[in-house]
């Protein structure tokens, strides 16, 4: 089955503490995405990667980092998580960047709170 | 900069036609998406429209798009309980998405 896959699904944790959010596709997509959505402000892109080793910040990068060292894999991670990052978290892929009619793939989120 | 806007919520009842719209701002966009979210799930793409197209029908859905006025609107026919979720509109002219706020769609009996 093609998907998208995120984990952890839920996860509470504390100021500071490094944490790191796995994202993996089985649709051998070139393009990766994340994004956290909040109340009233819709999704917001934080980084993308059009291919290995291949990543660029979005609108939102500030206190998050990316790798793409496989086609597959785009772990996202948070190295000293605040409380204004508790969000919900989607990871996304697409063959194209999401324009000319690429569908973006969705995980079924990550919802983080950091206390 | 790029910016799309949609109301937060609509609320309609079982069997009544529902609207939802979008207004963005960047003239360039080439398409303009639909995307659904169920409850506790991600996102996913119910519909594009090409911006040289004026109207799209699929089944119950209805996209209308005013170039001029850069405004999308999305009509459900027949709106039914399962059509409850959010939705986004969203952008793109390049490789990046941009979503709309979301409007949340509740349908009661």
């Amino acid at each position: 089955e093609a998907q998208v896959t995120q984990n952890p699904r839920y996860l509470i944790t504390v100021t500071g503490k490094k944490l790191t959010v796995t994202c993996s596709q089985n649709m051998n997509h070139e393009y990766m995405s994340w994004y956290r959505q909040d109340p009233g402000l819709g999704l917001r892109q934080i980084y993308y990667s059009m291919n290995v080793e291949v990543t660029d910040k979005g609108d939102v990068p500030e206190g998050y980092k990316v790798s793409r060292k496989e086609k597959r894999n785009f772990p996202l991670i948070l190295e000293s998580p605040s409380p204004n990052q508790t969000s919900l978290y989607f990871c996304a892929s697409s063959f194209v960047g999401g324009g000319n009619t690429g569908e973006l793939f969705f995980g079924e989120g990550s919802r983080l709170t950091v206390l | 900069g790029e910016d799309v806007e949609q109301s937060l919520f609509l609320s309609v009842r079982e069997g009544d036609s529902s609207v939802i719209n979008c207004t963005y701002t960047d003239s360039s966009s080439t398409y303009l998406y639909w995307y659904k979210q169920e409850p506790g799930a991600g996102l996913q793409l119910l519909t594009y429209i090409f911006s040289n197209m004026d109207m799209k029908q699929d089944q119950r859905l209805t996209v209308l798009l005013n170039k001029k006025d850069k405004h999308l609107s999305l009509r459900i026919a027949d709106t039914q309980t399962g059509d409850s979720a959010i939705y986004f509109c969203a952008e793109t002219n390049t490789d990046k998405l941009i979503f709309g706020t979301g409007t949340r769609l509740q349908v009661f009996p």
